[in-house]
């Protein structure tokens, strides 16, 4: 059964540190991995997708990195700013048409 | 392009009372999701559907049941309300390219009491 656990749990950084996000999946036989963020109350936004051929993806001051064979994906941050701060969701689909999500990162940067 | 829209944003029902959660996407994709988020579970697949007309069950379905009539449309019912049942309700799109799935896009949302 696939797992997926992200650490850490909470972060909290100053303003304009990078910053690395990590998330961990234990079956390696999956089809691609996606980032979002979650503001407060509200839905999910995606960040980045990486397919499973892939080794990372970017957007921005955002980077994405996959590592199928250890199962591991870091979602990199550069020169964090105050409205970066949210909950960071990462969640990998498999062979079933579902998402499995990690309990998230809630990321506070400080001004 | 509204992308994912959900109807409504708040309801709260009595226990053993029923409702239909409206989805509805403009992106004309053929993969459509409900998934339930509560704090400490994380977000969870309640129905999907690979096409109009297509239904299947995900992670939780007992208590739910949905259809999808119209491409673009998909709905989620609770027949008797629990409290068991309050959560916050997304709902998702996405396609798929060739040999790959492509990214899932999300609502904003609906949060259901029940009391």
């Amino acid at each position: 059964k696939q797992e997926v656990t992200q650490i850490p749990a909470a972060l909290s950084v100053p303003e304009g540190e990078n910053l690395v996000l990590n998330c961990s999946f234990t079956d390696s036989a999956i089809y691609n991995l996606q980032w979002f963020r979650q503001d407060p109350g509200k839905g999910l936004t995606s960040l980045l997708l990486i397919q499973s051929s892939q080794r990372e993806q970017t957007s921005g001051r955002l980077n994405a990195s996959l590592d199928k064979s250890s199962g591991r994906s870091t979602l990199y941050i550069a020169a964090s700013q105050p409205g970066d701060s949210a909950t960071y969701l990462c969640a990998v689909r498999g062979s079933s048409y579902k998402l499995i999500f990690g309990s998230g990162t809630r990321l506070l940067v400080r001004p | 392009n509204a992308g994912v829209t959900q109807t409504p944003k708040f309801r709260v029902l009595k226990t053993g009372q029923s409702m239909t959660l409206l989805c509805a996407q403009d992106m004309n994709h053929e993969y459509m999701y409900w998934y339930r988020q509560d704090p400490g579970m994380g977000l969870r697949l309640i129905h999907y559907s690979v096409g109009e007309g297509t239904t299947a069950k995900g992670e939780v379905p007992d208590g739910y049941n949905v259809s999808r009539l119209k491409k673009q449309n998909f709905l989620l019912g609770l027949e008797s309300a629990a409290p068991s049942q309050t959560s916050v309700y997304f709902c998702a799109s996405s396609y798929r390219t060739g040999g790959n799935y492509n990214e899932q896009f999300f609502g904003p949302g609906t949060r259901l009491t029940v009391l």
